[in-house]
């Protein structure tokens, strides 16, 4: 069974820095896809960021970007010029078959942006 | 285009009880997957209903059950309330791999949140 593991629980960061959520996952599969999902705090969760497993070039949108290794099995995510806004839970999620197959997620890091 | 609807949005229930919450997916999707959110354990999989059917199902015990209706409506239940079940109750709409530009995103709820006294 797949599994995805964030190992830092909570992390606090000053505005304007650079942070980097880790994610590692274990999985026997060779094609699969990775998301970064933002839950700020009492709205909706959203998807920041997603990587297909084929794909070597690490994906980007704006201020957030992917330091994904396949061979290490990890997924980490970075955020640059942290704005108040990034404050939230941020969930790392695994999935096997695009449409047919469950998400599996990790148990969050908490992020805090202080001003 | 309306988001995914959840609802109720809060309540409270005492141990022994059983609950409903529904789920409004997006218009189009196809797909509804329900997650259980708790402090300690993150977003665990409860399963995913498609075309009215059980496509996914995640490790929680029978109480936990579900249903989709042929507008793709979802409803979740759970019977015989226990205090370990207060949690965040996500319901997540996406589309079918089936229609192109299928990014395997979900597109989430606001959640019901479930409290047991």
């Amino acid at each position: 069974a797949q599994t995805v593991t964030q190992s830092q629980p909570e992390m606090s960061v000053q505005e304007a820095e650079t942070v980097t959520l880790s994610c590692t996952y274990d999985t026997s599969e060779n094609n699969y896809y990775l998301f970064w999902y933002k839950q700020p705090p009492s709205r909706q969760m959203i998807l920041v960021i997603r990587q297909e497993a084929y794909k070597q070039q690490n994906a980007t949108e704006n201020r957030f970007s992917v330091n994904f290794q396949k061979a290490a099995k990890s997924f980490s995510l970075k955020i640059s010029d942290s704005q108040l806004g990034d404050t939230a839970m941020y969930f790392c999620a695994f999935m096997k078959h695009v449409g047919d197959d469950k998400i599996i997620f990790g148990k969050g890091t908490r992020l805090h942006i202080l001003p | 285009k309306a988001g995914v609807t959840q609802t109720p949005r809060y309540l409270i229930k005492t141990r022994g009880q059983q609950v409903t919450l529904s789920c409004s997916p997006i218009s189009g999707h196809r797909s509804v997957s329900w997650y259980q959110q708790t402090p300690g354990q993150g977003l665990q999989f409860l399963f995913e209903y498609f075309s009215e059917t059980q496509r996914n199902k995640g490790n929680f015990p029978g109480r936990f059950s579900g249903r989709q209706f042929s507008n793709s409506r979802s409803e979740m239940n759970v019977s015989t309330l226990e205090l370990g079940d207060s949690a965040l109750y996500l319901c997540a709409s996406r589309t079918s791999v089936h229609f192109g530009g299928n990014t395997g995103e979900l597109f989430f709820g606001e959640g019901s949140r479930l409290t047991v006294l």
